[in-house]
């Protein structure tokens, strides 16, 4: 069992809008903002996307973005794409000693 | 250009070690934690623990305390992650991934897949 709590599965059509939720406690996503989201495709080491809450790394589409509402973290695809389908994970800081912890992992469907 | 590259596959037997190296380039090696995580065929990411290459201090989370051990050497820019007392469980693939201050997975390495059988 992970510690921070994702959807198995989204799924959406080209141009749609998705949300991933991201939900931990106050001791990690509510407690700081040290919040990442990695995009693994099928064979492939995981990418960062989004880091600190809201940032995207240079080279990621603005079709990414991040959010965060107390101990639950969001993450938005806009315009949805097939290369965006892939498998997302969040992961935070953490006070416990874990220090860092991941999401079990979101498959994205485009349809 | 700025990677990190990772030994190859390995075949253990239940009960032996494996000890994967990680080599980092077009960076400072010292400016940055090196971080080991593991995902098991099919599953999800488990952070295994990290090291200062600066300092060598390292960091674990209870599950590997005892049985992970992180290391590196600066005289090659390369980080190693030990696993002993091998069993099918610890079947998966091994990236090592540079780690900033807050704490992000910025770089990762192509991943190192350790099959544990007899």
């Amino acid at each position: 069992q992970s510690a921070l709590t994702q959807p198995a599965s989204v799924s959406g059509s080209p141009g749609q809008s998705i949300t991933i939720s991201c939900t931990g406690t106050s001791s990690d996503v509510g407690g700081y903002n040290y919040v990442s989201w990695y995009q693994q495709h099928p064979g492939k080491a995981p990418k960062v996307i989004i880091y600190d809450v809201t940032n995207r790394p240079s080279g990621v589409s603005s079709r990414f973005s991040g959010s965060k509402s107390a101990n639950t973290a969001s993450l938005t695809i806009s315009g949805l794409q097939a290369d965006d389908e892939a498998d997302y994970y969040c992961s935070s800081y953490s006070a416990s000693s874990t220090r860092v912890v991941f999401g079990g992992g979101t498959k994205v469907t485009v349809l | 250009q700025v990677q990190l590259v990772q030994s190859g596959a390995d075949v253990k037997k239940p009960g032996a070690s494996v000890k994967v190296s990680c080599e980092a380039s077009g960076y400072t090696f010292t400016g940055y934690f090196i971080n080991w995580v593991r995902q098991a065929p099919g599953q999800g990411l488990e952070w295994m623990g990290r090291i200062n290459p600066n300092t060598g201090g390292t960091i674990y989370p209870q599950k590997f305390q005892g049985w992970v051990t992180i290391t590196r050497d600066t005289s090659i820019n390369t980080a190693y992650m030990e696993v002993s007392r091998l069993t099918a469980d610890d079947s998966a693939f091994y990236y090592c991934a540079r780690g900033t201050a807050s704490h992000t997975f910025d770089l990762w390495g192509q991943g190192t897949l350790v099959t544990v059988s007899s």
